[in-house]
């Protein structure tokens, strides 16, 4: 088993960039995809990145998403900050077929 | 259109069963599995368990394997979440959530069902 952590916040200024990271605590990175779903007050998630690094259609490519080995870890970019960005953020993947979720993080644009 | 539409708003007492449920509509049902996904108040999401309706394969997240049921009426197209003996710690917003494979993402996700359950 193992553990995604993400940071518990972060803020940037519209039109910022800002990178938000997801650790594996054991195991690879590479071994699973990591997904990202964005979830703003009071909605349902919705997917921004899937398969590290693939962004679903309806997605701006602000958006970005990479895996690294050497800090096992995988990262979400988004550039050019809007407020609309702000939101909560879920870094995703699987142990065998067990979903493992990070904690989150909220994204403040200010 | 892909949708997945939830049952209501629930309260219920602490002991109480409950039975959710997420109705899928606009694709083969019996073709993608349907996950659950717990968020407590003010909390992270937590990956509870998935089925395929095609054959009612169900896997579950040792967190909450034999605390919950995951079942699948492919006849009518909607799957189950339910609890035999609910504690207040299962107040929480439920999501159901649509999946192409076992370990790909979460592409359409319904509205959530929030349980509250308190005395």
């Amino acid at each position: 088993n193992f553990m995604l952590t993400q940071p518990h916040s972060v803020s940037e200024s519209p039109g910022k960039t800002v990178t938000i990271s997801c650790t594996r605590s054991s195991g690879s990175i590479a071994s699973n995809y990591v997904q990202w779903y964005q979830q703003r007050p009071g909605s349902s998630p919705t997917t921004v990145m899937y398969e590290d690094n693939q962004r679903p259609s309806g997605v701006p490519d602000r958006f970005s998403g990479s895996i690294d080995s050497s800090s096992n870890s995988a990262s979400l970019t988004i550039s050019g900050l809007k407020t609309e960005d702000e939101a909560d953020y879920y870094c995703q993947s699987y142990d065998s077929s067990r979903g493992v979720f990070g904690g989150g993080t909220k994204l403040t644009v200010l | 259109e892909v949708q997945l539409v939830q049952s209501g708003a629930e309260v219920k007492k602490p002991g109480e069963s409950l039975k959710i449920s997420c109705k899928g509509s606009g694709y083969i049902f019996t073709s993608y599995w349907i996950a659950w996904v717990r968020q407590m108040p003010g909390k992270g999401l937590e990956w509870m368990g998935i089925i395929f309706p095609g054959d009612s394969d169900t896997r579950y997240s040792p967190s909450f394997q034999g605390q919950v049921t995951i079942s699948a009426d492919k006849s009518i197209s909607t799957a189950y979440l339910q609890w035999s003996s609910l504690k207040a710690s299962d107040t929480a917003m439920y999501y159901c959530a649509r999946q192409a494979t076992v370990t790909s993402d979460f592409d359409y996700w319904g509205q959530g069902t929030l349980v509250t359950v308190s005395s």
